[in-house]
C-alpha cells in the first residue's frame, strides 16, 4: 500500500541556520511528490512538486527538495532558515483516484 | 485570480445531527478534493469530483457524501456525525484530471462535534 513517512515529529533550528525535512515514501511506480506547508489554523500552501526530469527542484520561499529513487525519499531543505518559516510542513505522494496520501507532519521551530 | 474558499469557518455540531460543508474552487480549476484533518495529522483523502462526477473515494463510510455544481463549486455532506468527524475539512481545487495531483489548498472548515 502506497504511504508517506516523516520520521521527525517536531524539529527546532536556530535562525540563519539549514533545514532538512525527511520523508520517505512507499508507491509502486514513478511517485507524484510534494511538499506543503500549513500555519496554524490554516490551510495548506503549495511549496514544491515533483512529478519527473531533475531530481532536484525548486519551490517557493526558498525552499528545495530532493527526489531519491534508490532511498524513496524525497527530503526537503533550505539552507537558511527564518522565523516565520515555523510551521507544520507535509509531503504527500499522488495515488490513484486523484488522492494525495500525506505523513503525519513535521512541526518546525526556529529559535531567534 | 481567486484562490479556494470555504465556508463556514468554524462550526459547532451535535453528535446525530448532519452538516453541509461548501467550496468554491480557485478560478479555471474543475476539479475538487476534500480531506479530513485530524488533530495532529496530516490531512484523510474523503473523495475528488471531476465535472460534476466522483473520480475517487477514500476509506470513509457512506454518511459522508459530496456534490459537484456546473460552476465546479462542491459540498462535503455529513450525516449522523459521530464525535470522531471533528476535525478540519480542506477543500482542494485542481486544474482537470491530468493535473488532479497538483491541489490547491482552502483554508479549511473547523468542525466541532459535541
Amino acid at each position: 500500500a502506497q504511504s508517506v513517512t516523516q520520521p521527525d515529529i517536531h524539529i527546532t533550528v536556530s535562525e540563519g541556520a539549514s533545514l532538512e525535512l525527511r520523508c520517505n515514501y512507499s508507491y509502486g511506480a514513478t511517485p507524484y511528490l510534494f511538499w506543503y506547508v500549513q500555519s496554524p489554523g490554516q490551510g495548506l500552501q503549495l511549496l514544491l512538486k515533483y512529478f519527473s526530469g531533475d531530481t532536484l527542484v525548486q519551490g517557493i520561499k526558498g525552499f528545495e527538495a530532493e527526489f531519491k529513487r534508490s532511498q524513496s525519499s524525497f527530503n526537503l531543505r533550505k539552507p537558511s532558515v527564518h522565523w516565520s518559516d515555523a510551521a507544520e510542513y507535509f509531503c504527500a505522494v499522488g495515488a490513484k483516484g486523484g488522492k494525495l496520501i500525506f505523513g503525519q507532519g513535521t512541526e518546525l521551530s526556529v529559535k531567534p | 485570480e481567486t484562490g479556494v474558499t470555504q465556508s463556514p469557518t468554524h462550526l459547532i455540531k451535535t453528535r446525530g445531527q448532519q452538516v453541509t460543508l461548501r467550496c468554491s474552487s480557485q478560478s479555471g480549476h474543475n476539479t475538487v478534493s476534500w480531506y479530513q484533518q485530524a488533530l495532529g495529522q496530516g490531512p484523510q483523502f474523503i473523495f475528488q469530483y471531476y465535472r460534476e462526477e466522483e473520480n475517487g473515494r477514500g476509506n470513509f463510510p457512506p454518511r459522508f457524501s459530496g456534490l459537484q455544481f456546473p460552476n465546479y463549486s462542491s459540498e462535503l455532506n455529513v450525516n449522523a456525525l459521530e464525535l470522531d468527524d471533528s476535525a478540519l475539512y480542506l477543500c482542494a481545487s485542481s486544474g482537470g484530471l491530468a493535473d488532479s495531483y497538483e491541489q490547491y489548498f482552502g483554508p479549511g472548515t473547523r468542525l466541532t462535534v459535541t
